[in-house]
């Protein structure tokens, strides 16, 4: 079966540094983009990055432009994400997303498969 | 980017009874491959998002078929035929045809009156 485990978060100062993993297994990681979404406690859901499966593009949502930086590992089915210059409102739940996997034009449709989330803290 | 707009966004039920919520998006969802990226999540408290609905309208292995997903272009519904307690939750819809960014509507919350 699918599973994404997230690990990493902690609490953290502002212009602080701390980098995410999320450990993929049930399937063939380096045939799937990977996402990255988060949500401030009690607050909605918000894209943050996606990764083309082989690692080479990637997207990132306006407000972590050259502060974030994701990157995979195919060999260990591992992705990641190093934040840095860290904010008080980067606060929040990070949670690991499966992607899509596109053979043609027959796609395996995304975001089924999320983690359970790990919670960053940015606090003075 | 493409706003999400979901109404309403407090939603008390009654056990038994239907409820529906829809969700608008600033522009047509209609992609170029003649697919329409529209998600459905439900998000219990305390748990990560869990996607209902990919494509409108097409239901996710296990979800029970009281809900449902209808729409076109920029108009959009999820409705649930007779609410069941443990469908209390917060209800987001997302748009995928337009990306980056991949963008959500603010969210309903689903209380049992």
């Amino acid at each position: 079966q699918v599973q994404l485990v997230e690990s990493g978060g902690g609490v953290v100062q502002p212009g602080g540094s701390l980098r995410l993993s999320c450990a993929a297994s049930g399937f063939t990681f380096s045939n799937y983009g990977m996402h990255w979404f988060r949500q401030a406690p009690g607050k909605g859901l918000e894209w943050v990055a996606f990764l083309w499966y082989d690692g080479n593009n990637q997207n990132y949502t306006d407000s972590v432009k050259g502060r974030f930086t994701g990157s995979r590992d195919n060999s260990k089915s591992t992705l990641y994400l190093q934040m840095s210059s860290l904010r008080v409102e980067d606060t929040a739940f990070y949670y690991c997303v499966r992607g899509a996997h596109c053979i043609g034009s027959n796609c395996v449709p995304p975001f089924e498969f999320w983690g359970q989330g790990t919670l960053v803290t940015v606090s003075p | 980017d493409v706003v999400m707009t979901q109404s309403p966004l407090s939603l008390p039920v009654t056990l038994g009874q239907p409820a529906s919520i829809s969700c608008r998006s600033s522009q047509s969802l209609v992609h170029s491959d003649g697919n329409t990226y529209l998600n459905w999540f439900h998000q219990r408290p305390g748990q990560s998002p869990r996607r209902l609905i990919y494509k409108v309208s097409n239901r996710d292995s296990g979800v029970p078929d009281r809900f449902s997903g209808s729409g076109s272009g920029t108009v959009f519904t999820l409705k649930i035929s007779r609410v069941e307690a443990e469908d209390v939750g917060v209800y987001y819809c997302m748009q995928g045809t337009h990306w980056p960014p991949w963008t959500f509507g603010q969210g309903t919350k689903v209380e049992i009156k």
